[in-house]
């Protein structure tokens, strides 16, 4: 099994629909991340929580909302999804002891909004 | 702002050298990272440096040079398997979190 593992995998929506992205993992992880991949664009980093009570926005967060419900799981929402939110979506976790910071990403969540 | 820059493509034979650089503007990080992505993958982790140098793991090589804002990836011994997308990425000091480059695409030819 994963390490972590993100659901749904694939989802197509439709414009002003409410999604939610779950993430849970097994390391043991304090810190969790969320990633949006766009093709020439890289990964940009939508909210970062560093454990269960806090929650910091990344450089693209408006229009999406996070909820660190656990230690091991942290959710992505969309309230209102539009399509340029169309894109593939990375669940990551690191170890706060860990010098290099190393992040461990999840299989990705491709979210289609129509 | 923050930013790093990568070339989008980058072509070469099999069994030979490459080198992929990064070039960064931020006001303060621990170190580069870099990771590889393959097509429908999730990216994964290659290496860091923390302090000016090069590192090396393998067939892998990553450099850094704080004081010209600049880093780069030497793959050696070019495989097939290494046609991947490379991505450059920084821990910021100002809450830890990393940010990445946009990403270079390797072509490994036969």
């Amino acid at each position: 099994d994963a390490d972590v593992t993100q659901t749904p995998r694939n989802r197509i929506t439709k414009t002003g629909k409410r999604i939610m992205l779950e993430c849970s993992q097994t390391k043991g992880h304090d810190r969790m991340y969320w990633y949006r991949q766009d093709p020439g664009l890289g990964l940009r980093l939508i909210y970062y929580s560093f454990d269960v009570k806090d929650i910091n926005k990344g450089e693209i967060s408006d229009g999406y909302s996070v909820s660190r419900q656990a230690q091991a799981k942290f959710s992505l929402s969309l309230e209102s999804a539009i399509p340029n939110q169309t894109a593939l979506y990375f669940c990551a976790t690191s170890d706060y002891q860990q010098v290099t910071g190393e992040l461990f990403f999840g299989e990705g969540s491709r979210l289609t909004v129509l | 702002g923050q930013s790093l820059e990568q070339p989008s493509e980058v072509t070469a034979v099999e069994g030979a050298i490459v080198q992929i650089n990064c070039t960064y503007q931020t006001s303060g990080f621990y170190g580069l990272s870099w990771y590889q992505q393959h097509d429908g993958g999730a990216p994964t982790f290659l290496s860091y440096n923390a302090l000016d140098g090069l590192e090396e793991t393998g067939r892998f090589s990553s450099f850094l040079s704080r004081s010209d804002s600049y880093g780069y990836l030497l793959l050696q011994e070019l495989q097939m398997k290494d046609s991947a997308s490379y991505f450059c990425a920084v821990r910021l000091t100002g809450g830890f979190k990393t940010i990445f480059g946009a990403g270079t695409r390797l072509f490994v030819k036969a």
